[in-house]
């Protein structure tokens, strides 16, 4: 298993232009995770999914868009990159059941926006 | 907004020292507290998930424990090695919903 995989690790866009990050798992996970990380901010949820089909906002979802493309993807967009979005994505996903259950995160994308 | 609080923000520890970290979080709605290990350019990994009050975990030499009723989580580290540094990070989950803590980053000095 390659648990969760992102594309692509790194990435510099231009204020304006868009982009769309890439997640996928293959651990038959329900739910899907987009966080950012920024310095001194640990790691705060911009979208989630719990299932396929559906999506909700999470603590900072302005400026992003998801979605849910089958159970095993989830993608993140930026329509018009600005510098505030210069960050590092994790995309992560949660076992099916009853839970709680953790976490699996993949390797992060670094994004820079100049 | 939800806080998830951590505390110290960094810690530098001789190795052989024991050292313990705090996270709190609110008293209600509570589901689950996680922890996990990150290390620098890695992904974080999980540690614990504590669901019941008064509960307690181990795995090596890393322990935590939960009071659910105060809204804290202590996570302990004994006889600290440099392969230990790294930042942690709690996790407060609610319903499909996690609020992380902003880590606690500890240094490990051979």
């Amino acid at each position: 298993n390659a648990g969760v995989t992102q594309t692509p690790k790194f990435q510099v866009l231009k204020t304006g232009q868009s982009m769309t990050l890439q997640c996928a798992q293959d651990m038959n996970h329900n739910s899907m995770y987009w966080y950012r990380q920024d310095p001194g901010m640990g790691l705060r949820l911009i979208y989630y999914s719990a299932s396929e089909g559906t999506t909700d906002k999470g603590e900072v979802p302005n400026g992003y868009n998801v979605s849910r493309l089958n159970k095993r993807e989830f993608s993140l967009r930026l329509e018009s990159a600005a510098p505030s979005q210069t960050s590092v994505y994790f995309c992560a996903s949660v076992r099916t059941g009853t839970g709680p259950y953790e976490q699996y995160f993949g390797p992060g994308t670094r994004l820079t926006v100049t | 907004i939800l806080n998830v609080e951590q505390s110290p923000q960094s810690l530098h520890v001789q190795e052989g020292d024991s050292t313990n970290f705090t996270c709190s979080f609110p008293s209600s709605n509570f589901y689950a507290l996680h922890w996990y290990r990150w290390e620098t350019a890695k992904s974080p990994e999980a540690l614990f998930v504590m669901t019941l009050n008064g509960d307690e975990k181990k795995k090596g030499r890393i322990s935590a424990t939960l009071n659910t009723k105060e809204g804290y989580s202590y996570l302990y580290i004994k006889g600290s090695q440099p392969e230990d540094s790294a930042t942690y990070l709690c996790a407060f989950n609610y319903g499909q919903n996690f609020v992380f803590g902003p880590g606690t980053r500890l240094s490990v000095l051979p």
